[in-house]
């Protein structure tokens, strides 16, 4: 079966601290992996997948297949940063997303 | 905010109504995909479409059902037989079933 865990359901850091969002999955194949954001009244969006190997506002993640983890990071923790992030992972065939519980961020000024 | 649309934003239904959401895209994207979002339980999926005129039932399909006749559409009906209809519900397509998804904004169903 096809599960992504988050563990902590809320993660409050100071701003300029570094972040970082745990996500471990549970998949036998080779997994696909993305990290999804809802900022407060926006849409759902990806914020980058694990194929792409990029930065995105700062945020990078870095898939473990021995831990089986997509751990979600950024350096500097910026306001603007604070969201709900949704770890995904897609299985082999193409199937549907299977979303973590996910994680709301919250960076104290 | 164009491509995928979600209508109407908020929804009011009496309990024992069938209610239906709306979803549109102009992406071209065939396949289409309708998520429950709860507090405390991420996303859920409803039912998704790989293509036009066929479906498949997610993890959560009971008391919901779906159409999918053209490929810009994909309609949920939210029955009588969903026994806790209130919730938050997203639309997502992708340009194929292996595209990463884009969402639509959501409709928040409150059944009273």
């Amino acid at each position: 079966a096809q599960r992504v865990t988050q563990p902590e359901k809320l993660l409050s850091v100071f701003k300029g601290a570094p972040v970082e969002l745990k996500c471990n999955y549970s998949y036998s194949g080779s997994p696909e992996l993305f990290w999804y954001v809802q900022y407060s009244r926006q849409r759902l969006q990806l914020l980058l997948r694990h194929i792409s190997r990029e930065s995105i506002k700062g945020f990078t993640a870095d898939l473990n297949k021995g831990e089986t983890s997509f751990h979600l990071k950024k350096p500097f923790a910026q306001e603007e940063d604070s969201a709900m992030y949704y770890c995904a992972l897609r299985g082999a065939g193409n199937t549907p997303l299977v979303f973590g519980k996910g994680t709301r961020l919250s960076v104290i000024a | 905010d164009g491509g995928i649309t979600q209508s109407p934003k908020y929804l009011f239904r009496k309990e024992g109504q069938n209610v239906t959401l709306s979803c549109e895209q102009n992406l071209n994207h065939d396949a289409m995909y309708w998520y429950r979002q709860d507090p405390g339980q991420g996303l859920r999926l409803i039912y998704y479409s790989q293509i036009v005129n066929d479906f498949q039932k997610g993890d959560i399909a009971e008391g919901y059902s779906v159409s999918r006749e053209k490929k810009e559409s994909f309609p949920l009906t939210v029955t009588s037989a969903q026994k806790n209809p209130t919730a938050f519900y997203l639309c997502a397509s992708s340009i194929d079933k292996g595209g990463w998804q884009f969402f639509g904004p959501g409709t928040r169903l409150t059944v009273l």
